[in-house]
């Protein structure tokens, strides 16, 4: 099973600034890797697909990074409502599993 | 506009067996692969059963082969989850998504979720 491990747990930045949330695979994924937003009460909601393509509707302010292990999602200037969780995911192992990370909390400072 | 509306949630006792639905519109339900993922409370999310676009390969993560079976029908643009055996580590919001395309692809939409309670 390919573990995906996600830091930090939980990251403060203030509104405005500028977010980095990383995503390590126990092996790698090549570019089959997905990031994630959930607000709380809510269904996550796709923002990024291949490592790096933004799904529809999502601001260009969300950027994604990476391939084989290591990967990135950038945030570059938070607005209020992008103060959720994020998870990575990982679909290259398919139908072995879908494994998710374990999410990073970006609260507001 | 695309909509995943999940039902049949409740509470049930441990051993016992309860079958989620759910139902989609907005797309062309017969051509997606369609996913069932998990959220315990306060926990982060579990992928847990797949099934391709006409119900002919589905797919388990281990903790639930042998009791949970996924399904499909088309003509209704429905798609199921038959959970037994139930346990309580089985308690968790479960949502239907929708692959973007076939198994190697993200889910790109995902309904609001139907919650499963395991408890005596």
């Amino acid at each position: 099973e390919i573990v995906m491990t996600q830091s930090p747990a939980t990251l403060s930045v203030s509104p405005g600034e500028r977010a980095t949330l990383s995503c390590r695979a126990s092996q790698s994924v090549s570019s089959n890797l997905a990031w994630y937003q959930q607000n709380p009460g809510q269904a996550p909601r796709l923002l990024i697909y291949g490592a790096s393509t933004r799904a529809t509707g999502i601001p260009a302010r969300f950027s994604g990074s990476g391939s084989g292990t290591e990967f990135t999602l950038t945030i570059s200037s938070l607005q209020s409502e992008d103060f959720a969780v994020y998870y990575c995911q990982q679909y290259n192992n398919w139908p072995l599993g879908y494994t998710f990370g374990q999410g990073t909390k970006l609260e507001i400072k | 506009e695309v909509q995943l509306v999940e039902s049949g949630g409740v509470v049930v006792q441990p051993g016992g067996s309860l079958r989620l639905s759910c139902a989609a519109s907005g797309f062309t339900f017969d051509d997606y692969t369609m996913h069932w993922v998990r959220q315990a409370p306060g926990k982060g999310l579990e992928w847990v059963s797949l099934i391709s676009w006409d119900g002919g390969s589905t797919y388990y993560t281990d903790s639930v082969k042998g009791r949970f079976t996924i399904s499909r029908d088309n003509s209704k643009n429905s798609l199921y989850l038959q959970m037994n055996s139930l346990r309580t580590e089985d308690t968790a919001l479960y949502y239907c998504a929708k692959a973007i395309g076939g198994y190697s692809s993200s889910f790109d939409y995902w309904g609001q979720g139907t919650l499963v309670t395991v408890s005596s």
